[in-house]
């Protein structure tokens, strides 16, 4: 049974580009979450969906951040014109709908600014 | 005050012997408690959870609980090498995200 799976693992793009993050969850599960960790800190609730809705965005920056998690495939993170404080770890993680708050935690994409 | 503190460390700790982790939370609604194992640049790893006071136990791993406290904490007992980690603490408050403290570091001596 393959784990919350995330593509890619590692992103580097020039300020001003835009940054796509995918996360597929652990099968059987319908809620996605992402999480943000910035060096030296904790990690930080970002969004959580589930198939087709947004239920909590309330960890979201207001611009430049958007995140879906479409009927068919991955949920995806989308960052719009990057800027250096973006670079963090961004990790996905899912959970069964029975336990929402028992999260797994897929291996992260780190993106780096140039 | 943040909502979950944790004590940065590094907590130093001999091969063998008994590791505690602890953790205070604001939210007296707070629902349920978490800990994750984060080795460096790894993911978090969900290792223990815990809904009710008192000590839930899991091979090496006792969780303790007191709400009236606002009190959660994680003992390793016989610690190996390989638990040296960066150890999160996250409470759940029934509206699913999980709020994470920011983690102590645990270094198990040889």
């Amino acid at each position: 049974n393959a784990g919350v799976m995330q593509n890619p693992r590692h992103l580097v793009r020039r300020r001003g580009q835009e940054a796509r993050l995918r996360c597929s969850p652990m099968k059987g599960h319908s809620h996605v979450y992402w999480y943000r960790q910035l060096p030296e800190e904790g990690l930080k609730f970002m969004v959580y969906l589930q198939k087709e809705n947004i239920i909590d965005e309330s960890g979201m920056p207001k611009e430049r951040f958007s995140a879906e998690f479409p009927k068919e495939g991955p949920s995806i993170l989308r960052i719009q014109q990057v800027v250096r404080g973006d670079s963090a770890a961004y990790f996905c993680a899912s959970s069964p709908p029975t336990r929402s708050d028992t999260q797994y935690f897929g291996p992260g994409t780190r993106l780096t600014v140039l | 005050q943040k909502e979950v503190e944790q004590n940065s460390g590094p907590l130093s700790v001999p091969e063998g012997a008994i590791a505690s982790l602890n953790c205070t939370y604001s939210d007296r609604g707070s629902q349920s408690f978490f800990w994750y194992r984060q080795y460096s640049g790894k993911s978090p790893e969900l290792i223990m959870f815990i809904y009710s006071n008192g000590d839930k136990e899991d091979g090496r791993f006792t969780a303790q609980l007191n709400k009236a406290s606002q009190y959660v904490s994680l003992l390793i007992r016989d610690s190996q090498p390989s638990d040296s980690a960066t150890y999160l603490c996250a409470r759940g408050g029934g509206n699913e995200k999980l709020t994470f403290g920011t983690g102590t570091r645990l270094t198990i001596i040889p």
